[in-house]
């Protein structure tokens, strides 16, 4: 079985501060994929990352970076120096390699709120 | 979101009654899937498709039913309401099962009396 715990339920910052995202994930697939998701106060979904177990280095994408870490289980997201537009609920989440991203197992989520 | 379409926006219906939600995508993909949200719960798969006349089932699929005749769409039958399925559903869809679901239609917002 596969589990996706993002402790955080709530994050509150103000503009220009680095927050950072938890998640941390369990499965017996030796060989799976992980993803992070962000839903903004409109309600779609928006793909922002996809990393393969196999890569454990870190990806940085202007402001968004991540940190994976196969020996704690963990798949963090930061974000550096926060925006408004930043303030949305994100969602972590894990999928078996046979199948990629077609069976996802996401996490709870988290609420960040960026203040001005 | 451009590319995949779900209607209706907003439905309310009564303990036992059916209705199909419609998810439509333009983009030729392959992989379709629905999931529903619930307040702290996250997204959770009900049903899913790797292709035209190929089903499967989610973690959650009792009480839903699917189909996928067309590549185009994949609905998604409520056979008779519960309280329980009040939700926010999405629909995903992906070029194949090794992408994953970039492209999520923006939600029907399901209320059952």
């Amino acid at each position: 079985a596969q589990k996706v715990t993002q402790a955080q339920t709530e994050i509150s910052v103000v503009e220009k501060e680095d927050v950072t995202l938890d998640c941390v994930y369990e499965t017996r697939d030796t060989t799976y994929y992980l993803f992070w998701y962000k839903q903004p106060p409109s309600g779609e979904l928006v793909f922002l990352i996809r990393r393969n177990s196999f890569d454990e280095q870190n990806e940085i994408s202007g402001r968004y970076s991540w940190n994976f870490q196969k020996s704690t289980s963990s798949f963090n997201f930061t974000i550096t120096a926060s925006q408004v537009v930043d303030s949305a609920v994100y969602f972590c989440a894990l999928s078996p390699e046979e199948t990629s991203g077609s069976r996802l197992t996401f996490g709870e989520g988290t609420q960040l709120t960026v203040n001005p | 979101n451009a590319g995949v379409t779900q209607t209706p926006k907003f439905q309310v219906l009564k303990t036992g009654q059916s209705m199909t939600l419609q998810c439509a995508q333009d983009m030729n993909h392959e992989y379709m899937s629905w999931y529903r949200q619930d307040p702290g719960m996250g997204l959770r798969l009900i049903h899913y498709s790797v292709g035209a006349g190929i089903t499967d089932q989610g973690e959650v699929p009792n009480g839903y039913n699917v189909s996928r005749s067309t590549t185009e769409d994949f609905p998604l039958r409520l056979l008779s309401a519960a309280p329980s399925q009040t939700s926010v559903y999405f629909c995903a869809s992906s070029y194949s099962t090794v992408q994953p679901p970039q492209h999520f239609g923006d939600g029907t917002r399901l209320s059952i009396l």
